[in-house]
């Protein structure tokens, strides 16, 4: 069974809309990690963000913001004002003490930011 | 700081060759991932190394595919005979496990391999 569902395969939108990308996850862990990486066409993949199972608190960084919902298994990214240089792949992931430092990987959103 | 370095940054060889990937940690960290992506199957996780041991190599394909880290800051993962279906991105990825926390993955910047 897959631990990371982005159920969302590829999202256009036009420059400066928000968009939201999904990421919902299946754990028995009571503690783990959430990540988010962005893969832009370069190929490389950047960090984005770490978040633990003990914090629910919502991140903004700037135009990226983060939802973090226990309730639902849900750890959703929101890109405010896109833009074009937003365009790539974004991956969630999981990593799961329990299984020492497993990472688990959606299969990613490909993001196309139109101008 | 010097990252997770991998080389070569591309590789074309014909079936049948063997063909050897290379990555070197970033300094300090414990753990070490390789990693394939491609179109049909994303990313998958080949096997991983923790403090040089192999802890879990059930995503290597089949035994054509093998690796090792013989030091804390060198890694190879070699495969024989090469296949075409094997032409993907391969990255190499480093972190530390400790202290009760999983911290984040870093990236190399990737080994494209194409086999003909």
């Amino acid at each position: 069974a897959q631990k990371v569902t982005q159920a969302q395969t590829e999202i256009s939108v036009v420059e400066k809309e928000d968009v939201t990308l999904d990421c919902v996850y299946e754990t028995r862990d009571t503690t783990y990690y959430l990540f988010w990486y962005k893969q832009p066409p370069s190929g490389e993949l950047v960090f984005l963000i770490r978040r633990n199972s003990f914090d629910e608190q919502n991140e903004i960084s700037g135009r990226y913001s983060w939802n973090f919902q226990k309730s639902t298994s849900s750890f959703n990214f929101t890109i405010t004002a896109s833009q074009v240089v937003d365009s790539a792949v974004y991956f969630c992931a999981l990593s799961e003490f329990s299984t020492g430092n497993q990472f688990y990987f959606g299969t990613g959103t490909s993001l196309t930011v139109i101008p | 700081d010097a990252g997770v370095i991998q080389s070569p940054r591309h590789e074309v060889t014909e079936m049948g060759q063997e063909v050897t990937l290379r990555c070197k940690p970033i300094s300090g960290h414990n753990s070490l991932f390789w990693y394939r992506q491609t179109m049909m199957r994303g990313l998958e996780l080949l096997i991983y190394f923790n403090n040089n041991v192999p802890i879990d190599d059930s995503g290597m394909p089949e035994d054509r595919f093998s690796a090792k880290m013989p030091n804390a800051s060198f890694s190879t993962l070699k495969i024989q005979p090469s296949e075409p279906r094997d032409s993907a991105v391969y990255f190499c990825a480093s972190s530390f496990l400790g202290g009760g926390t999983n911290e984040k993955l870093f990236f190399g910047s990737g080994t494209q391999l194409s086999v003909l």
